[in-house]
């Protein structure tokens, strides 16, 4: 089964400092791979997703994530943080066999500092 | 505006009730989720449906209970025998296919006391 793990609970960067949130993955073959974000006391919203047509995907609110098959990796960016960007953030995977699920990281808490 | 409802948002209840927890979506998608939301733990399945009328077990299933008699609908019943029932618990749906990415509701918190 495949399982995600998110290096970093906490993360501060200043504003307009580049973010960057580390996801790696287990997998034996490429898997899909999802990014959410999550505000206080809502659910969580899809950023992007990897579904092996690029590996350079671009999402929503200006993040992409790069995903790399050597590294098992699909780390998340972006360029200049802004104070809206403070939220957590969720990794996910799901893999290529039979039924199985969506699995997520254990999330990472994106601080902005003015 | 398609999506997912769930309500209520926050919800109280006494050690030893059963609790039902709503969950609707307009968004015509086969599969439905829960999820239960502890700090530092992510999100864990409680139960799935892939299709009215049927549902499977997730990871932490026990104290809890589905049912899916309607394609719109799958609520969640947080019954006595779940041990620690006060968390955040989340309701989602997707198309279904492998790729397809899940639609998040805004989470109902239940306390129990």
């Amino acid at each position: 089964a495949q399982s995600v793990t998110q290096l970093g609970s906490h993360v501060s960067v200043s504003e307009g400092a580049l973010v960057l949130l580390r996801c790696n993955y287990s997998s034996s073959v490429p898997p899909y791979l999802f990014w959410y974000v999550q505000y206080p006391n809502q659910g969580l919203q899809l950023l992007l997703k990897y579904t092996s047509a690029a590996t350079l995907v671009k999402g929503i609110n200006g993040f992409e994530a790069e995903f790399k098959k050597s590294e098992t990796s699909f780390h998340l960016t972006k360029p200049s943080a802004h104070m809206s960007d403070a939220a957590e953030y969720f990794c996910a995977v799901r893999g290529n066999f039979g039924n199985e699920k969506l699995t997520f990281g254990t999330g990472t808490r994106l601080t902005i500092i003015p | 505006d398609g999506g997912i409802t769930q309500s209520p948002k926050y919800l109280f209840r006494k050690e030893g009730q059963n609790v039902t927890l709503s969950c609707e979506q307009n968004l015509n998608h086969d599969a439905m989720y829960w999820y239960r939301q502890d700090p530092g733990q992510g999100l864990r399945l409680i139960y799935y449906s892939q299709i009215v009328n049927d549902f499977q077990k997730g990871d932490i299933a026990e104290g809890y209970s589905v049912s899916r008699e309607k394609k719109e609908s799958f609520p969640l019943t947080v019954t006595s025998a779940q041990k620690n029932p006060t968390a955040f618990y989340l309701c989602a749906s997707s198309e279904g296919g492998r790729g397809s990415p899940l639609h998040f509701g805004n989470g109902t918190r239940l306390t129990v006391t």
